[in-house]
């Protein structure tokens, strides 16, 4: 079946312009989470969905970051006002996460690249 | 606050088995140890979790210490495909959420 897919694959955008990230996780998938990965670095947690909750934005990194998802489904991450060190390659996951599961695994789309001018 | 630590590099024969450290000396009773691996240009690919138990599945096994502060992973007969970076993650709950705490990950070259 379809995976977890993410767009744009590549963005490219000038410092100050806000952008818009999509991801559209594998159909049935309660949990959604959004990650950052710069150049060479580990991936870093930025927000969590999981079903009707309310997300955990813990992650975010400043209040120009934001994120939803719609009908428990697609999800769009938004950066207002782009800064040069927002450049990094944005993933999204999905998961299959049920209420009262400890295990989960976590399906990765390809990621978009963002470079910020 | 990653939660684990692994060597950044390491590199193993074709054929040979891999074997790749985690230290996770603050692990909860409650938090499962994930592995996963990233390779170049691609998003991360689950590989293997566990708690307390050793763990086999059809690409990794899992090892983890009875006291459970570390772990190692397994790839049996390594391959050039095999060459990635891999994560050791403790999934931790805080406030009835979920959160995967991501290290820098070991970078394995499989070499010919």
């Amino acid at each position: 079946g379809a995976g977890v897919s993410q767009s744009p694959s590549n963005k490219v955008t000038e410092k100050g312009k806000d952008v818009e990230l999509r991801c559209d996780p594998i159909s049935g998938h309660t949990a959604l989470y959004w990650y950052r990965q710069s150049l060479g670095q580990g991936l870093e947690f930025l927000i969590y969905f999981q079903g009707n909750s309310a997300p955990d934005k813990s992650g975010l990194p400043s209040d120009r970051f934001s994120a939803e998802r719609t009908g428990g489904s697609v999800s769009t991450l938004t950066i207002q006002r782009t800064q040069q060190e927002d450049s990094a390659v944005y993933l999204c996951a999905s998961s299959p996460l049920a209420g009262g599961v400890f295990t989960d695994t976590q399906y990765f789309g390809p990621g978009t690249r963002l470079t910020v001018l | 606050d990653a939660k684990t630590t692994q060597p950044p590099s390491m590199d193993c024969a074709e054929g040979r088995a891999a074997n790749l450290p985690c230290n996770h000396s603050t692990i909860s009773g409650n938090e499962y140890v994930y592995w996963y691996r990233q390779i170049h240009s691609q998003g991360p690919q689950y590989i293997i979790h566990g708690l307390k138990n050793n763990e086999t599945n059809e690409m990794a096994s899992l090892i983890i210490t009875e006291d459970r502060k570390s772990s190692t992973l397994i790839l049996p007969h390594a391959t050039l495909r095999d060459t990635a970076v891999y994560y050791c993650i403790v999934r931790v709950i805080t406030s009835g959420t979920y959160k995967y705490i991501f290290g820098t990950g070991t970078r394995l070259k499989v070499l010919a």
